[in-house]
Order: structure tokens, then C-alpha cells, then sequence
């Protein structure tokens, strides 16, 4: 069955600091990747996605994610963080063959300190 | 503004009492989605309609069922809900195709009693 993990359950950073939130995948065919962001009491949102092409991706807000297809890695970069970021991001995927459905990591909860 | 709207936000129902879940959207995109989110986990997929044609996921527990009467509306169902059935359940939507995003209403957290 096809999983994705990201490593970090929870990261704790200042304000500036830069984030890397980590994300792997199992499935080998051709996959969708998608990054969603979800802010402390509201719904999840749309980061970025990646399904063919430029494998560095440009998302919202200045985020960033790049897809690695042999590490099977779909990594979040933002350079330099505010305290608006405090959220939680889940990295997704879903298989070309398998119609738009999604399947979810186990998300990152991230708190930017003042 | 076109979005996805769930009612009610917060539900609270008794062991065993069934309950409804509601979910509109304005963007009239052809597949609508089920999701379970337990506390500290990821979204799990419940179950999805593409138009009409319904497709449940194989571990997806009987006792959730869904109904999708219009291109607008959709449903779900808890026959008999368990302390486990404890969760935010989030609905979303989708024009189609395994490229398209996929749009979240705010969920409906859901206590059982």
C-alpha cells in the first residue's frame, strides 16, 4: 500500500530561522505531490503541487518544495519563517493511476517563536 | 466567494445515536470527498463520489454510509457511532482528474457521548 511519511512530528524555530519539513513516498509509478497548510482553527489549504515539469516548485506565501524522484522525496523549503507559519503541514499524494485520491502523511505541527 | 461550507461545526451525539454530517459547495466540481481527521493524525479517505458513482474505500467501516443528491450536496452518515468515531470529519471537492487540487470545507468535529 502506498504511505508517506514526514519525518519531524513537531519543529520549533524562531522567527528568520529557515524550515526544511521532510517528505517521503512508497508508491514507484507516477505520482501528484501536493503540500497543504493548516492554520490554528481554520481548513486545509493549498501550499503548493507538483506533477510534471520544473521539479522546484513555487507555492504560496514563499514557500518552496522540490521533488526528488530517485529519493522519492517531495521536500518543504520556506528561507525565512514568520510567526504567521505556526501551522501544521500535511505533504500528500495521489497516483496518476488512481484517479485524485489523496493520501496523507502524518503532518508536522510547527510553532515560530516571536 | 465559491467555497465549500460543512454543517453543523461541531456536533455532539450519543453512543449509538445515528447522526448527519453535511456538506455543500458552490464551485460545482464533479467529485466530493470524506475525510476523518483523530487528533494528532493525518486525513484519512472515508469514501468519494465522482458525480454520482460512488466509491468506498476497503477499510472503510460499514457503519459510514454517504449520499450525494445533487451536484451540491453531500452527506454522511454515522448508523451507530462508537467512542471511536471521535474525529473532525472534513469534506472536499474536486473538479476531476488526478492533477486537480483538492478544496476543504472548515470539518465538523464530532463528540460522542
Amino acid at each position: 500500500a502506498q504511505s508517506v511519511s514526514q519525518h519531524n512530528h513537531h519543529v520549533i524555530l524562531s522567527e528568520a530561522a529557515s524550515l526544511e519539513l521532510g517528505c517521503n513516498y512508497s508508491y514507484g509509478g507516477t505520482v501528484n505531490l501536493f503540500w497543504y497548510v493548516q492554520y490554528p482553527g481554520q481548513h486545509l489549504q493549498l501550499l503548493l503541487k507538483y506533477f510534471s515539469g520544473d521539479p522546484l516548485v513555487k507555492g504560496i506565501k514563499g514557500f518552496e518544495a522540490e521533488f526528488i524522484k530517485s529519493k522519492f522525496s517531495f521536500n518543504l523549503r520556506k528561507p525565512s519563517v514568520q510567526w504567521s507559519d505556526t501551522a501544521e503541514y500535511f505533504c500528500a499524494v495521489s497516483r496518476a493511476t488512481a484517479g485524485n485520491k489523496l493520501t496523507f502523511g502524518g503532518g508536522t505541527r510547527v510553532l515560530v517563536k516571536p | 466567494d465559491a467555497m465549500v461550507i460543512q454543517n453543523p461545526r461541531y456536533q455532539v451525539t450519543q453512543f449509538g445515536k445515528p447522526v448527519t454530517l453535511s456538506c455543500s459547495q458552490t464551485l460545482n466540481h464533479n467529485v466530493m470527498y470524506w475525510y476523518q481527521q483523530k487528533s494528532s493524525q493525518a486525513p484519512k479517505l472515508l469514501f468519494h463520489y465522482y458525480d454520482k458513482d460512488f466509491n468506498n474505500e476497503a477499510d472503510t467501516p460499514d457503519n459510514f454510509q454517504s449520499r450525494r443528491p445533487n451536484t451540491s450536496f453531500c452527506f454522511l452518515d454515522i448508523r451507530s457511532p462508537g467512542l471511536g468515531d471521535a474525529a473532525m470529519y472534513l469534506c472536499a471537492t474536486s473538479r476531476a482528474g488526478g492533477t486537480d487540487t483538492q478544496y476543504f470545507g472548515p470539518g465538523t468535529r464530532l463528540t460522542v457521548l
